[in-house]
């Protein structure tokens, strides 16, 4: 089957900074992509999402970038906080899948004060 | 905001025992999905419903069934409960616009199951 991996399972990053996580899918046919944030504790939490059809999108310090060509799915936090620190993860669907979506492991962010 | 509301945290139940996991959405959403998240495995999809009265297996559909008799809620069943099914289980809605099918998955906050 189709798979959704992130590039690295951890990442520490000081306050202030921004982030950077990024995600890999295998699906050329992937037309709708998620990216949701797990605290401690809680269930994953949608953050942002992007269509197929673009490249980019910005939410509030955050933004989503899309590189089709090389199947690559990347989430930016600008100037990173505490509150920050959880497990994010990026979820894509393919119309044939319709309404199934296929998750990442996860990025576990710790933020350092 | 969506509020996705599951009946319990945490529960402990026993080999062989029939459990049952109860969600329920407050948005009108015509879509509810049930999964577990297992370390190193991610979210895994067991069943989902489109509608009232309908179910659709997912990715891992044995050791459970599902019930949908109102839109607002799905529940989860354990059959039979196994040691292997202890698990974080989690449940999501959606809705459907006429215009654009996917639309975000909104989560619950998860129910801890353990089985002894």
């Amino acid at each position: 089957g189709e798979s959704v991996g992130l590039h690295l399972p951890t990442l520490s990053v000081q306050e202030g900074d921004n982030s950077i996580i990024n995600c890999a899918y295998s699906n050329s046919a992937s037309d709708y992509f998620i990216w949701y944030k797990q605290e401690s504790g809680k269930g994953p939490q949608f953050i942002i999402d992007i269509r197929s059809n673009m490249d980019k999108r910005q939410g509030q310090r955050v933004t989503v970038l899309l590189n089709k060509t090389v199947k690559h799915l990347s989430l930016q936090i600008a100037a990173t906080q505490p509150g920050d620190s959880a497990v994010y993860f990026c979820a894509e669907t393919a119309r044939s899948n319709d309404y199934k979506l296929s998750f990442g492991a996860g990025t576990t962010v710790t933020v350092r004060a | 905001d969506v509020k996705v509301t599951q009946s319990s945290r945490y529960l402990v139940k026993r080999t062989g025992e029939k459990v049952f996991l109860e969600c329920v959405q407050d948005m009108d959403h015509e879509n509810m999905f049930w999964y577990r998240q297992d370390p190193g495995l991610g979210l895994r999809l067991i069943y989902f419903s489109y509608d009232v009265k309908m179910k659709e297996k997912g990715d891992i559909p044995e050791g459970y069934s599902v019930s949908r008799e109102k839109k607002e809620r799905f529940s989860l069943i354990l059959e039979s409960a196994s040691t292997n099914q202890t698990s974080m289980y989690l449940c999501a809605s959606s809705s459907t616009l006429p215009t654009d099918r996917n639309q975000p998955q909104h989560f619950g906050d998860g129910t801890r199951l353990s089985i002894l």
